[in-house]
């Protein structure tokens, strides 16, 4: 079985700063790790995935993700927000194949101070 | 329009009510998903349907019954539903790609926010 955490529930940043949310998995097979963002009255959106390769993952809107298996890390990151980054950001993973049963953290809410 | 279109995107029904959450997506996947949404809860696997066939029902109580007439329609029947069933449900369609396939992304729809009075 899969398990997410997200360390953090609510992050606030100033606009133009970074900022990283943080996200540890648990899991017994390889498995497939992604971030979805949500904005308000929406549903959810793909960010990015990590499925094998390169560690380092460039998704939509200038987020990134880095795979750490050592530390079963999979950290969001950007280097300058903007206000239209406010959103709820999840991180899910799933195993091999077949329908995705993803397992969800409990998402960080982002909030961009002007 | 995000591919995956839900109906309607509010609803408040009586515990005594019998309503119908609808989904289609139209980006020829086959593996079909409702998940649920509380406050301080994380997203909440209910169903799973693959070629239209349920795959998984994660423990879903049977005043939820959902439906899957074909690979792009997806259905959740709701009845004598309680308070704590308020929620955003969500539904989701990816491509299945097989045990060995790569991961293959949730679409999401915008969601049914659901108040049960």
């Amino acid at each position: 079985a899969q398990s997410v955490t997200q360390l953090d529930s609510q992050v606030p940043v100033f606009e133009e700063a970074p900022v990283e949310l943080r996200c540890n998995y648990s899991s017994s097979v390889s498995v497939y790790l992604f971030w979805y963002v949500q904005y308000p009255n929406q549903g959810l959106q793909l960010l990015l995935k990590y499925l094998s390769g390169s560690t380092l993952v460039k998704g939509i809107n200038g987020f990134e993700a880095e795979f750490n298996k050592s530390q079963t890390s999979f950290h969001l990151r950007k280097p300058s927000v903007h206000i239209s980054d406010t959103a709820e950001y999840f991180c899910a993973v799933s195993g091999l194949g077949g329908a995705q049963k993803l397992v969800f953290g409990q998402g960080t809410r982002l909030t961009i101070n002007p | 329009e995000t591919g995956v279109t839900q109906t309607p995107r509010h609803l408040v029904m009586g515990m005594t009510n019998k309503k119908s959450l609808k989904c289609e997506q139209h980006l020829g996947h086959n593996a079909m998903y409702w998940y649920k949404q509380s406050a301080k809860k994380p997203l909440e696997l209910m169903f799973v349907y693959n070629f239209k066939e349920q795959t998984e029902n994660n423990s879903v109580p049977s005043r939820f019954s959902p439906e899957c007439p074909n690979s792009s329609h997806l259905f959740l029947h709701l009845h004598t539903l309680q308070p704590e069933d308020s929620a955003l449900y969500l539904c989701a369609s990816s491509q299945d790609l097989g045990r060995q396939g790569f991961g293959s992304p949730l679409h999401f729809g915008n969601g049914t926010r659901l108040t049960v009075t």
